[in-house]
């Protein structure tokens, strides 16, 4: 079974500190997702990267995809309540159309 | 931007029952997906339909099945609800194949009893 993890599950920090979060896997992927979901709604994409040491930045999140194509990492800086959220990542393979998920990261930013 | 709509974002059943949960797109998506999510367990897929008619099994498409009769409306159908149905769906399109990204529905939550 191919699996994704993310670390941490949950996480719940001041506003304006800093945070990584991490999706890893022993598979590669050609492509690696990261959405995140507010309560009530549905999970919107943020970002995709393709490319193994692809940095993308949006605003205060950065996205890293792994050299090696096997892991990824969000990172936010200075974070505000707006950024609470669960945060998915998802992974795609070849010519597969489903995506492998991970579990989620849970993040609550308190004022 | 693309609108997917689920018809309902809260159902209560009876266990037996058959369950109707309808989607649609108004973008022209060739792929649909109808997913289930629970607490630590992430997304999972069900079922996905990638032309008319056309469906493929998902990871846990057991007690499920799928219609797609036109390309803007895939329904997922629960023959017969049970309570370990209970979660929420989620449906979502996307326009071509692997990579091209995901646009959800607000999801419904199936509370079955």
């Amino acid at each position: 079974t191919q699996l994704l993890e993310q670390s941490p599950q949950f996480l719940s920090i001041q506003e304006g500190e800093n945070l990584t979060v991490y999706c890893n896997s022993s598979s590669v992927f050609s492509s690696l997702q990261w959405y995140r979901q507010e309560p009530g709604e549905g999970p919107v994409l943020l970002v995709t990267v393709v490319t193994g040491g692809e940095v993308k930045k949006l605003k205060r999140l950065t996205f890293q995809f792994g050299d090696a194509r096997k892991d990824s990492s969000l990172h936010i800086t200075a974070a505000q309540p707006g950024d609470t959220g669960l945060y998915l990542c998802a992974g795609g393979q070849g010519s597969n159309y489903q995506l492998i998920w991970g579990a989620g990261t849970k993040l609550i930013i308190k004022p | 931007d693309v609108k997917v709509t689920q018809s309902s974002r809260y159902l209560v059943k009876r266990t037996g029952e058959k369950v109707f949960l309808e989607c649609v797109q108004d973008m022209d998506h060739e792929n649909m997906f109808w997913y289930r999510q629970d607490p630590g367990l992430g997304l999972r897929l069900i079922y996905f339909s990638y032309d008319v008619k056309m469906k493929e099994k998902g990871d846990i498409p057991e007690g499920y099945s799928v219609s797609r009769e036109k390309k803007e409306r895939f329904s997922l159908i629960l023959e017969s609800a049970s309570t370990n149905q209970t979660s929420m769906y989620l449906c979502a399109s996307s326009w071509g194949g692997l990579g091209s990204p995901l646009h959800f529905g607000n999801g419904t939550r199936l509370t079955v009893t």
